[in-house]
Parts: structure tokens; sequence; C-alpha cells
């Protein structure tokens, strides 16, 4: 089961860019690299996933070296309804659905 | 909208009462999922439903039961609970045909145990 390590806040102005990395140092062959996005209140928001490299679609990009050991979720020009949690997750279907939930980042934005 | 609802949206009980969550998707996805959201915590994995097969997490209580009748409906059968079960619960979908794993998450219901 790979554990995951993010920082537990980030703070950043509007119109800036976000930069997110999660730390997944045991991270197995099958697994996928899936980030969230929760507001209080709501069920998480699913943003982005790779495998892989680079991934960008039209709200965030992710960046995974190499050795697939940690990932960076990349905000571009964050406005302040981009203020949220932000949950990196790895696992795999095949591993009895054990995916591994990080603890989450609270991004806040300000004015 | 995810295209899966939750209700109740809040929910307060005694610990000697006995109620349900309910769950549904819209998606015509294949497995379900309950989750647990606490304080400050992660999010903790109770339960997956995943084309009629049962598979769940060990370290959760007997006192929660899920039930899958159908593959668009799910439920957490509440009964004798504690006070440290107040919680944010969360239900998700996907599409297990897939390699990627992704989920759509409900509103979630908001508990308090009393």
């Amino acid at each position: 089961l790979a554990k995951t390590t993010q920082p537990i806040s980030m703070d950043s102005y509007e119109g800036q860019e976000v930069n997110i990395t999660c730390s997944h140092n045991n991270i197995a062959t099958n697994d996928y690299i899936t980030w969230y996005q929760q507001f209080p209140s709501q069920g998480p928001r699913f943003i982005i996933q790779g495998y892989k490299t680079k991934v960008t679609n039209e709200v965030a990009s992710l960046f995974i070296p190499a050795d697939r050991k940690s990932s960076t979720l990349s905000l571009p020009r964050v406005s302040l309804s981009d203020t949220a949690v932000y949950y990196c997750l790895v696992g795999d279907r095949g591993n009895d659905y054990k995916l591994s939930f990080g603890a989450g980042t609270t991004v806040t934005v300000r004015a | 909208e995810t295209g899966v609802t939750q209700t109740p949206r809040h929910l307060v009980m005694g610990m000697t009462n006995k109620k349900s969550l309910k769950c549904e998707q819209h998606l015509g996805h294949n497995a379900m999922y309950w989750y647990k959201q606490s304080a400050k915590k992660p999010l903790e994995l109770m339960f997956v439903y995943s084309l009629e097969e049962r598979v769940e997490n060990n370290s959760v209580p007997s006192r929660f039961s899920p039930e899958c009748p159908n593959s668009s409906h799910l439920f957490l059968h509440l009964h004798t609970l504690q006070p440290e079960d107040s919680a944010l619960y969360l239900c998700a979908s996907s599409q297990v045909e897939r390699e990627e794993e992704t989920q759509y998450f409900g509103p979630g219901t908001r508990l308090l145990v009393l």
C-alpha cells in the first residue's frame, strides 16, 4: 500500500501558479496517481490523473518524474474559488481497492 | 452535480438509534464505495461493492453494515453508534473496467452521534 505525504497547507495569491508535491515512495507498478479537490461539506471532485510523465487538462497539470516516487499538481493562475483541500491518491483496483488518500493540502488563495 | 446523490445530507442520532444512509448513482457505474471522513483525518475507505462482490476494510466496526441491492443503490445501516462515529460519510462510484481509478463522490451525509 503506497502511503502518500503532502504539505499540510499552502498560501497563494490570485493569479499565481500553485504547485503541490505529493510523495509516494512505495508506489507500485500498477498504481495510478489521482488528484481530487474538496470544498467544505462537499465530496471530493476529480481533477486529474496520470501514470507517468506529464498530463494536462483544462484545469491543471500533473508532473510525474521517471521514478514515480512523487508527483506535482500544478494549478495555473489560481483564483479565490480554488481555495480548497487537495488530495493525492495512489492506488490500484487490483490491490483489493486499498486506495491511499493523503492527508490533503489546504490551499488558501488570497486577493 | 456529480451524478451521485446521498440522503439525508444531515443526520443527528442517539447511540441507541438505528438509521440508514442512502446513496444512488446515475452514472451507470458498476462499483460503489463508502468512505468516512473525520475532522483533520484522511478519507477512510469503509466498504466497496464491485460487480456484486463486497470488499471491506477489516478495521470498520460491525455497527456499520452496508447493503447494495443493485449497482445503482448503496446503503449504510447504522446501529448503536458511538460519539466518535460522528463524521462526514461519503459515497462514491466508479466503472471498474477502466484501467484507471476515477471515483465520483456524492455530497456526503454529515452525521452527529449524541
